[in-house]
């Protein structure tokens, strides 16, 4: 059954560091999201991505975050200056069409210093 | 906006039926659906229903009330590896485009323990 998957599977980096976070989602899917969660907390939307551009974006994506779809099977999350706050559990997930049944990725632990 | 409200945790034994609530207040609406996740793993779906009614997949069961704004995901027969957090879950439609896909919004979750 194809999955998406996510890589690396932890990251730990310095206070002010950038990271990139990717992404393979499922190949015919054509909607994609990222979403985090903060340990013991609910899983919160970032970010989504249709068409090659953001559809949608919460208050939590802020300046320091972009996302790309680099070539036709990649999608990235880059964090420009990691904060404390960042640490945090990201999740890619995408779906075939609009829909309720998204498909998430194992996660990336992100652990800031 | 959106925001759901469900338990933080139930216990339950081997064997035994749960059943896990949720409400949920929102701006348009499509369905309820429920996610299970493992020891922080991926959410994994589960169910969804966009009508009222109960929705059978198995020993799991959804159920929605659009008119109540509430929903419950029964599970039936627990078994220990049912132990997990199940999220609520709607999805947020985008104005004025309707088929650019939408962000899910969870409730907070519900831990599940099934004890021996």
């Amino acid at each position: 059954e194809p999955e998406v998957t996510q890589t690396p599977s932890h990251q730990v980096t310095q206070m002010g560091q950038e990271v990139i976070l990717r992404c393979v989602p499922i190949s015919n899917h054509l909607y994609f999201y990222w979403y985090r969660q903060i340990l013991g907390q609910k899983v919160e939307f970032l970010v989504s991505f249709y068409n090659n551009e953001i559809s949608e974006k919460s208050e939590i994506f802020d300046d320091q975050f972009s996302v790309e779809r680099p070539d036709g099977s990649n999608f990235t999350l880059k964090i420009r200056s990691t904060k404390l706050e960042d640490s945090a559990m990201y999740f890619c997930a995408s779906s075939e069409i609009p829909t309720d049944t998204q498909y998430f990725g194992p996660g990336t632990r992100l652990t800031v210093l | 906006g959106q925001s759901l409200e469900q338990p933080s945790e139930v216990t339950a034994v081997e064997g035994a039926i749960v059943q896990i609530n949720c409400t949920y207040q929102t701006s348009g609406f499509y369905g309820l659906s429920w996610y299970q996740q493992h020891d922080g793993g991926a959410p994994t779906f589960l169910s969804y229903n966009a009508l009222d009614g109960l929705e059978e997949t198995g020993r799991f069961s959804s159920f929605l009330s659009r008119s109540d704004s509430y929903g419950y995901l029964l599970l039936q027969e627990l078994q220990m590896k049912d132990s997990a957090s199940y999220f609520c879950a709607v999805r947020a439609p985008i104005f004025p485009v309707y088929n650019q896909g939408g962000k899910l919004i969870f409730g907070q979750g519900t831990e599940l323990s099934v004890k021996p």
